[in-house]
């Protein structure tokens, strides 16, 4: 199996762009979920999908950031308008949900940095 | 909440040598605890977990963990150190209620392997 596949691996962008980042979850995988990755606060849980459906969205910082599982194969995280304190490393990781301690699988991750 | 913490920032060690890492959480109940470990620019790869049973875990790369209920640690050994295990190792703990999505993770120990 390729593994959780992300895109882009490095994104640049100036502050008030639109950023969107992708994730291809293992096939097979039910559950996804969106980190961000920051020196100063470690690594942070953004957003957690079940079967598509979000679950869990409480730790998305504010409105500008958004996230959508169109289908089992498929996620984006999107940031409108993007600001320099997003900049980040953001995850993506993928579970098989079949038991009670499910491991996840993460991605390369996409290093964002916003100007 | 539960939450975890990694008290050593960086060690370093030589290799051949013995490591330890350590980890602390704070959880009233039994917590589902777990270690990964990430290589520079990639993601996060799970080394071994615990929920219940025997308190010595076995994980991968020769890694083994020991769950100490009366110090509410978790600790990370390895009894000798190859130049490959260099990387950032995190801890981290469950934090939802045992539905296992929510990983809280420690800031991460960055170990440095001489030779």
């Amino acid at each position: 199996d390729a593994g959780v596949i992300q895109s882009p691996r490095h994104e640049v962008t100036e502050m008030g762009q639109e950023v969107t980042l992708r994730c291809k979850p293992i096939s097979g995988h039910n559950s996804l979920f969106w980190y961000r990755q920051t020196m100063m606060r470690g690594l942070e849980l953004l957003i957690y999908f079940n079967n598509n459906v979000p679950i869990d969205d409480s730790g998305m910082p504010e409105d500008r950031f958004s996230a959508k599982m169109p289908n089992a194969s498929f996620s984006t995280l999107k940031i409108q308008p993007s600001e320099p304190r997003d900049s980040a490393v953001y995850f993506c990781a993928s579970s098989p949900r079949t038991g009670t301690l499910d491991t996840q699988y993460f991605g390369p991750g996409t290093r964002l940095t916003v100007l | 909440a539960q939450s975890v913490t990694q008290p050593d920032i960086h060690i370093t060690v030589s290799e051949g040598a013995s490591l330890e890492l350590r980890c602390n959480y704070s959880y009233g109940a039994t917590p589902y605890l777990f270690w990964y470990v990430q290589s520079p620019g990639q993601g996060l790869q799970l080394l071994l977990k615990y929920f219940s049973g025997d308190t010595l875990v076995q994980g991968i790369k020769g890694f083994e963990a020991e769950f100490k209920r009366s110090q509410s640690s978790f600790n990370l050994r390895k009894p000798s150190v190859h130049w490959s295990d260099a990387a950032e190792y995190f801890c981290a703990v469950d934090n939802s209620g045992g539905s296992n999505y929510k990983l809280t993770f420690g800031k991460g120990t960055l170990l440095t392997v001489n030779p």
